[in-house]
């Protein structure tokens, strides 16, 4: 199974600071179809999660703006331009290039510092 | 809107059963793959299983952890989708999420203990 490392598991963040996460893949997420089947997910506490980007760096609808992603092959990022205290929670990376099983990073938590 | 509610999660004993069921509304159900996903407490998510839709033959798919003791199944007439789930342990304790990718349900918890 392909295996999705994230980086950093935790992140303490300020208000308006900008922020990064990292997911580093096991293997190249490029489907031989030429897509790459990569996304983002955002877990507030208490709700069910919500998916933010699909294939890198789309932005599913209503996701503000300053939320981007970027990579290629094995690498990817997730950058909040300059937080905002509703981005509280619980960043998940996923691959569905490989499956199956999906898979998916073992999450980072942003806080407020 | 697209909308998917999760029912009947509870407190099971261990090697007991539970069916979960999944209604979804707003969205062309019988063309999406729908999948469980799982969160144990103090854990990330985990993907559970997978029915495709049946223009592309229906095909069940299941993570290693929980293959030959849960189903997955799907009625598009009633868009449901269900997981039939036996055999439980302790470890598939979690709360129980169904979704069709970009759409997520608020989940059902699941509790084995005895």
């Amino acid at each position: 199974d392909v295996v999705l490392t994230q980086s950093p598991l935790s992140l303490p963040v300020t208000l308006g600071q900008p922020a990064s996460i990292s997911c580093k893949s096991s293997q190249s997420l490029v489907h031989s179809d030429g897509n790459t089947y990569f996304y983002w997910f955002h877990q507030r506490p208490g709700q069910s999660p919500r998916r933010l980007i699909y294939r890198v760096s789309n932005r599913d609808s209503g996701v503000p703006d300053r939320f981007s992603g970027s990579g290629s092959g094995t690498d990817f990022t997730l950058k909040i331009s300059r937080v905002e205290a509703e981005d509280v929670g619980v960043y998940y990376c996923m691959q569905g290039t490989h499956w199956p099983p999906w898979t998916f990073g073992q999450g980072t938590k942003v806080e407020i510092k | 809107e697209a909308q998917l509610v999760e029912s009947g999660g509870g407190l099971v004993k261990p090697g007991g059963s539970l069916r979960l069921s999944c209604v979804a509304s707003g969205f062309t159900f019988s063309d999406a793959w729908m999948t469980w996903v799982r969160l144990p407490p103090g854990k990330g998510l985990e993907w559970v299983a997978r029915i495709r839709s049946k223009d592309v033959g229906g095909t069940l798919e299941y993570a290693a952890p929980v293959e030959g003791r849960f189903t997955i199944s799907r009625d598009d007439s009633r868009k449901i989708v269900y997981l039939q789930m036996s055999n439980l342990q302790i470890e598939d304790t979690a709360m129980y999420y169904c979704t069709a990718h970009a759409y997520w349900g608020p989940g059902t918890l699941v509790t084995v203990s005895s």
